[in-house]
């Protein structure tokens, strides 16, 4: 069973470009969130996602920033018209379907780097 | 103060000696979890302890939770080099039982453990 992938794992933008960053899950997990690291910070929350469900988008900024995860395929988190303050490791967790939540399985990461 | 604080913000021992770690929050929680990231590496779990559990182990961790305090501690006995890491709790919140799932993060404590 492999782990939570996420791709690209380093991506270069210049201001302005747009980033789409990708999660796959693990197999058989229906819940998916986004969370943001910053330079020696902790990892901030940022978007939780069901199966085409957007659940709680509350640590996600309003403008520039959107997440999905459609029926079939990766969520994404999309990034429009970068700006050099969206530099971070951006990481995507999931968890297994069910009412008691459990651990999240984190992914390695995509370190975005806005030239 | 955050959700989620540890103490201390770095922690500096010998091999084989044991480190502590910890964590206080501020609201009611469903469970607490402890992550370890490696320099420029993705989280990797290490031990969920639930609201009405006090204290957890696991191979040379041990967890306690104190929810009427509202800390939390971890203990890394004989310590080893490869224990060297960032360590961040992150609590899941919950009232009634139901959680949503979101962790909030510390801001984590940097262990260096010397040979």
């Amino acid at each position: 069973n492999a782990g939570v992938m996420q791709n690209p794992r380093h991506l270069v933008r210049r201001r302005g470009q747009e980033a789409r960053l990708r999660c796959s899950p693990m197999k058989g997990h229906s819940h998916v969130y986004w969370y943001r690291q910053l330079p020696e910070e902790g990892l901030k929350f940022m978007v939780y996602l069901q199966k085409e469900n957007i659940i709680d988008e509350s640590g996600m900024p309003k403008e520039r920033f959107s997440a999905e995860f459609p029926k079939e395929g990766p969520s994404i988190l999309r990034i429009q018209q970068v700006v050099r303050g969206d530099s971070a490791a951006y990481f995507c967790a999931s968890s297994p379907p069910g009412r008691v939540r459990n651990e999240q399985f984190f992914g390695p990461g995509t370190r975005l780097t806005v030239l | 103060s955050q959700q989620g604080e540890e103490d201390p913000q770095a922690l500096s021992i010998q091999e084989g000696e044991n480190a502590t770690m910890n964590c206080s929050y501020k609201t009611s929680i469903n469970n607490l979890q402890w992550y370890r990231q490696n320099s420029g590496r993705g989280l990797v779990h290490l031990i969920l302890i639930r609201s009405n559990e006090r204290e957890k182990h696991s191979g040379r961790l041990r967890v306690t939770l104190d929810t009427s305090k509202k800390s939390s501690s971890l203990l890394i006995t004989a310590s080893r080099a490869a224990d060297t890491a960032s360590y961040f709790c992150a609590t899941e919140r919950g009232a009634g039982g139901t959680s949503y799932g979101k962790l909030t993060f510390g801001q984590g404590t940097i262990l260096t453990v010397h040979p």
